[in-house]
C-alpha cells in the first residue's frame, strides 16, 4: 500500500507566476485535501475535493484552484503567486469525507521571490 | 470563527520530566486530532479522540478529551530526547465530522539530555 506522494518537493517561483503542485492520495482513498504551512505556523486548509469536485473550502483567494482526477490524484494551482504564497504544501488523503483518518504527504515547499 | 489555541508554545524539559500541552477550542467539533511534526516533514498522526471523556496512549504520550471543557491534553511522561518535535492539534473545523481541520499554532517541544 503506497502512502501519499506530492510533487515536485521543492520549487522556487517568482512573484506573478504559476505554479501546479500535484499529489497522489493512497490507495483506496477518494478524498483529497490541501493545508498551506507558513514557517513556524500551524496547517491552515485550503479545500478539499471528493468525486473530483471542490468539497469545501478555507479562506483563500479565488487565485488558488485545484483538480482531482478520476484516479483521485489532485493538483492545487496558485495564480498570480504572492511573496506569501511561499510556505509547505501539504496533501492529506482520506477514505471519505467524513473519515477519521487523514494521512498527510511529505509536502512541497514553495518559495517566492 | 473556530479557534485552536495551544499551550505553551515552547516547551523546553529535560529527560524523564513529565509536562502536559493544553489544546483549548472555541466551538464544539466531532472530533480532536493530535499529529507530531519532525523539522521540514510531514505530519504524522498520534491520536484521534472521538468522543468525551475518551482517552488514548502511545508508548509515553497520552491524549485525553473533554468536550464540555472543550479542552484536550497530551501528557508526556518521562520525557526522552526523541519525542523533540512540534506537536499539533487539531478538530474538524467546518461543522460536523468533516475532516477539514482547523490546526493549533503547535508546540516545540526540547527534550534536553
Amino acid at each position: 500500500e503506497t502512502g501519499v506522494t506530492q510533487s515536485p518537493t521543492h520549487l522556487i517561483k517568482t512573484r506573478g507566476q504559476q505554479v501546479t503542485l500535484r499529489c497522489s492520495s493512497q490507495s483506496g482513498h477518494n478524498t483529497v485535501s490541501w493545508y498551506q504551512q507558513a514557517l513556524g505556523q500551524g496547517p491552515q486548509f485550503i479545500f478539499q475535493y471528493y468525486r473530483e469536485e471542490e468539497n469545501g473550502r478555507g479562506n483563500f483567494p479565488p487565485r488558488f484552484s485545484g483538480l482531482q482526477f478520476p484516479n483521485y490524484s489532485s493538483e492545487l494551482n496558485v495564480n498570480a503567486l504572492e511573496l506569501d504564497d511561499s510556505a509547505l504544501y501539504l496533501c492529506a488523503s482520506s477514505s471519505g469525507p467524513g473519515a477519521n483518518v487523514l494521512t498527510f504527504g511529505a509536502g512541497s515547499r514553495l518559495t517566492v521571490l | 470563527e473556530l479557534k485552536v489555541e495551544q499551550n505553551p508554545l515552547f516547551l523546553s524539559m529535560q529527560e524523564g520530566k513529565n509536562y502536559t500541552i493544553y489544546c483549548n477550542y472555541s466551538t464544539t467539533s466531532d472530533r480532536l486530532y493530535w499529529y507530531r511534526q519532525d523539522p521540514g516533514k510531514s505530519l504524522e498522526s498520534l491520536f484521534v479522540l472521538l468522543s468525551n471523556g475518551a482517552v488514548k496512549q502511545e508508548g509515553r504520550l497520552m491524549a485525553s478529551l473533554d468536550t464540555k471543557a472543550r479542552l484536550s491534553t497530551l501528557h508526556i511522561t518521562a520525557a526522552v530526547h526523541d519525542l523533540s518535535a512540534t506537536y499539533f492539534c487539531a478538530v474538524d473545523g467546518y461543522g460536523g465530522a468533516t475532516n477539514k481541520l482547523i490546526f493549533g499554532t503547535g508546540t516545540l517541544l526540547a527534550v534536553q539530555p
